[in-house]
């Protein structure tokens, strides 16, 4: 049962233009989302989340947009350059009570941003 | 460096050894997870300590998987009699508290 999904394995974009990575998730009692960038031989990084009290959070280059209804959500690089390219998870919350705020990860999108 | 570390970073074991990895959390982190990947596939939830006390477990983790964390600050997972199955990377996170998780390099494990 996969509860967050991201439906595209990879992504390819020129220097300079955006990149828009999606993620669909089931599950209502998710509360809280995050991105993580993830390079070859090292731990995810976090880049960026999101509260479901929101619906837009920017921080530089990057913003996650939330659509709750539609129980969406996606990642905007602009501009993206040639350090963007990573594996980028997303990840979803349930905050605290019993979940203790584990994640529950996507399977990744793999970004290459070619000069 | 203040990041989260794990040791080894790499295990190469037969099938049926017993391995043994290592996690120091950020310092003052009363949260540590630890989460399992394969190829192909995001972080799955194995296990959560908040302080010393373990307080949530997956059905991922079997019977041949073990933690701790005494003292609350460093943790331990043991894999008991490997198997193939068990090969992935391991990963440790740990968190002030809040949403965030901040994760260590992984430990790859190789069963042969």
């Amino acid at each position: 049962d996969q509860q967050v999904k991201q439906n595209s394995p990879s992504l390819s974009v020129q220097e300079g233009r955006i990149s828009i990575l999606n993620c669909d998730y089931t599950n209502s009692m998710f509360d809280y989302f995050l991105w993580y960038k993830k390079y070859p031989a090292e731990g995810p990084t976090f880049l960026i989340s999101i509260s479901s009290i929101k619906d837009k959070n920017e921080d530089g280059r990057f913003t996650v947009f939330l659509n709750k209804s539609a129980k969406h959500l996606s990642l905007h690089i602009v501009p993206s350059q040639p350090g963007d390219s990573a594996v980028y998870f997303c990840a979803a919350s349930s905050g605290g009570g019993t979940s203790y705020g584990k994640l529950t990860f996507g399977q990744g999108t793999i970004l290459t941003v070619h000069p | 460096d203040t990041g989260v570390s794990q040791d080894p970073r790499h295990k190469i074991t037969k099938r049926g050894q017993n391995v043994t990895f290592r996690c120091d959390p950020i310092s003052e982190h009363n949260r540590l997870y630890w989460y399992r990947q394969t190829l192909g596939q995001g972080p799955e939830f194995l296990t959560y300590f908040q302080n010393e006390a373990q307080l949530e477990k997956s059905r991922l983790l079997s019977d041949r998987f073990s933690a701790e964390r005494p003292k609350g600050s460093f943790s331990t997972l043991e894999i008991q009699r490997t198997e193939q199955g068990d090969s992935a990377m391991y990963l440790c996170a740990s968190s002030p508290g809040t949403d965030e998780q901040f994760f260590g390099p992984g430990t790859r494990l190789t069963v042969l």
